[in-house]
């Protein structure tokens, strides 16, 4: 299940699993975003980016899905694996370079 | 693909000192480098944007006169936590790159602040 506040929302899934994390963004001007990974204290790593002129693109085990109508973005993961627990932000630049963040999902992976 | 390092990766201090962080462009120009803010379960709060050769541009609540941010080349910024207090530990990130794409916001490694 999901908690609020300052504490992250928790996605748990076993190994082999298909995962799907949820994303709304703010700002209908946004024209282009991302996803990142971050593992405990280090840096935000990138995952896999979308421009709004798209509603899905492709990568490797990953996808993201674009629904603008409703300010919403999704990524998923295929065969999760261990190393895929992290948490995971979306990211929407609204045309300044300036990257506003999501509050982020922790994605728990059991053996 | 572009590498950005952040140095050092973790910091203690006693408060009332000044820190410095630093933040490399490896392999490539970097005209815009982004500094941010994250406190545990949170998210990434950007503090400041800086152009090369120019001054920061601080959001808003974010003090310019505590937080020093310098930009003097294409391939360094420094962020200068100045009179550092406890409430001021947290992991600072920055980030480097020109417009556009994900290449445009590669990531430093984070730096841990403690100040006690």
């Amino acid at each position: 299940g999901e908690s609020v506040g300052l504490h992250l929302p928790t996605l748990s899934v076993q190994e082999g699993d298909n995962s799907i994390i949820n994303c709304a963004y703010s700002n209908s001007a946004s024209d282009y975003f991302i996803w990142y990974k971050q593992e405990s204290g280090k840096g935000p790593q990138f995952i896999i980016d979308i421009r709004s002129n798209m509603d899905k693109r492709q990568g490797q085990r990953v996808t993201v899905l674009l629904n603008k109508t409703v300010k919403h973005l999704s990524l998923q993961i295929a065969a999760t694996q261990p190393g895929d627990s992290a948490v995971y932000f979306c990211a929407e630049n609204g045309g300044y370079s300036t990257l506003t963040f999501g509050k982020g999902t922790m994605l728990l992976v059991s053996p | 693909g572009a590498v950005v390092s952040q140095h050092p990766s973790w910091v203690i201090c006693k408060s009332g000192t000044s820190v410095k962080i630093e933040c490399r462009s490896l392999d490539f120009q970097a005209t815009t480098m982004f500094w941010y803010r994250q406190f545990p379960k949170q998210s990434l709060m950007l503090m400041a944007t800086s152009n090369e050769g120019s001054k920061a541009t601080y959001e808003q609540g974010v003090e310019k006169d505590k937080f020093l941010i310098n930009h003097a080349s294409l391939t360094l910024s420094t962020l200068t936590v100045t009179s550092a207090h406890p409430e001021d530990s947290s992991f600072y990130i920055c980030s480097a790159g020109s417009r556009g794409g994900g290449e445009g916001y590669t990531f430093g490694s984070g730096t841990r602040l403690t100040v006690v």
